[in-house]
């Protein structure tokens, strides 16, 4: 069975300080990743999937296959920052999503 | 711009009651997804449609029934609403194909059942 796991659930860094959220995941084929986002009172939206490779809002995520992770990183964080992080992992139903991250950036 | 709408923001009901979430997206996509969203529990999928009158269970169907009689429209349905029904509600579509398995989340109903 599928299965995402974020192991926090709350990170709060300061500022302008490094950001790493943790994902990682089971899966027995060739998994395709995901992060979203969900900024306060706002609906739910992807961030960025791995297969692009590019960098959103300063984020990046690379999928390591020998750790079976797929953390997001920013090198410094932005009080803008601050919302609700769901790692998700597709497969044939769909998407399966971790429980999340709640980020908070502090100034 | 993909719009998936949800018919309430906010709804309160009484145990007991048939309850029914409306779900409507306009950009053709023929995959629709409820999921319920509850903090430290993350999102669960409830059910999902890859196409009119058709649907699959997902992780958590019991005490909820839906419906997709057009493609556009997927609706959930509490039988009998409880109070462990209380909870956000999450509409979601897309379209194989097309960045398959991105899928595009509605604003939300926040369902009270007291």
């Amino acid at each position: 069975a599928q299965r995402v796991t974020q192991p926090e659930k709350l990170l709060s860094v300061f500022k302008g300080a490094p950001v790493e959220l943790k994902c990682n995941y089971s899966y027995s084929g060739s998994p395709e990743l995901f992060w979203y986002v969900q900024y306060s009172r706002q609906r739910l939206q992807l961030l960025l999937r791995h297969i692009s490779r590019e960098s959103i809002k300063g984020f990046t995520a690379d999928l390591n296959k020998g750790e079976t992770s797929f953390h997001l990183k920013k090198p410094f964080a932005q009080e803008e920052d601050s919302a609700m992080y769901y790692c998700a992992l597709g497969g044939a139903d769909g998407l399966t999503f971790g429980k999340g991250t709640h980020l908070i950036i502090q100034p | 711009d993909v719009k998936v709408t949800q018919s309430s923001r906010y709804l309160v009901k009484r145990t007991g009651e048939k309850v029914f979430l409306e779900c409507v997206q306009d950009m053709d996509h023929e995959n629709m997804f409820w999921y319920r969203q509850d903090p430290g529990l993350g999102l669960r999928l409830i059910y999902f449609s890859y196409d009119v009158k058709m649907k699959e269970k997902g992780d958590i169907p019991e005490g909820y029934s839906v419906s997709r009689e057009k493609k556009e429209r997927f609706s959930l349905i509490l039988e009998s609403a409880s109070t462990n029904q209380t909870s956000m509600y999450l509409c979601a579509s897309s379209s194989p194909g097309q960045g398959a398995d991105e899928q595009y989340f509605g604003p939300g109903t926040r369902l009270t059942v007291t």
